[in-house]
């Protein structure tokens, strides 16, 4: 099965910096992904790792341990506009082709 | 980036009646593509993998003859709810891969609110 765990929820104050943990154990591993979801709104991309590491982009950063089944996403200088679910999502390899599947998502609340 | 649309985005229908979202790749082909059901202030579930030409694949626990899937072209899905009810009320939303995308991310459509009365 797939279990894909993050915290619920998560208070920062503009202009810090906030990292949201994910961890996975699944039964295969081609890559782990995390997306920004504002309410009623669809998913968009923000990183990809498939190698160990740190990826780094803008204000946005993401760390994979494939060890450890275990990334974070960094997010610097927040600004009220990243008030929003973030969520982890892992691809994983199938039979025919790789399925996404999705932790429960990290709400994220910037405060003044 | 790749272009998903879905529509309709918002649909309210009686209990007992079908509804069929649709789901296209306006500038790239999928043939794999997939629909997740989201419920409020949960994350998204995997339901089912579409794909191009042949049976859509379900997840454990997903209805098939409840959520027929037919992929009739590299450029569109479609999700038939069958027989509504109020508890199938849900964000419906469906992504693909884009192919030439180097991450293989995937690329989602706007989702569909559905509403069963």
């Amino acid at each position: 099965g797939q279990n894909i765990d993050q915290p619920t929820e998560m208070t920062a104050t503009e202009g810090a910096i906030v990292q949201i943990n994910c961890t996975y154990q699944t039964s295969g591993f081609n890559g782990l992904f995390w997306y920004q979801q504002h309410a009623g709104e669809a998913p968009t991309f923000l990183s990809y790792n498939v190698l160990d590491g740190l990826e780094e982009k803008g204000r946005f950063s993401s760390f994979l341990s494939r060890s450890k089944g275990y990334s974070y996403l960094l997010l610097k200088e927040l600004q009220m506009k990243d008030s929003a679910s973030y969520l982890c999502a892992v691809r994983d390899l199938g039979d025919n082709f790789n399925k996404f599947y999705f932790g429960s998502g990290t709400k994220l609340n910037v405060k003044p | 980036g790749a272009v998903v649309s879905q529509h309709p985005s918002w649909v309210i229908c009686k209990s007992g009646t079908s509804v069929k979202i649709e789901c296209r790749s306006l500038d790239f082909q999928a043939t794999t593509m997939f629909w997740y059901r989201q419920f409020p202030k949960q994350s998204l579930m995997l339901m089912a993998t579409s794909n191009e030409g042949s049976k859509a694949t379900y997840e454990q626990g997903v209805e098939k003859d409840k959520f027929l899937i037919n992929h009739a072209s590299l450029t569109l899905s479609t999700l038939t709810v069958t027989s509504a009810h109020p508890e199938d009320s849900s964000f419906y939303i469906c992504s693909a891969p884009a192919s030439g995308v180097n991450t293989g991310e995937l690329f989602f459509g706007e989702g569909s609110r559905l509403t069963v009365l």
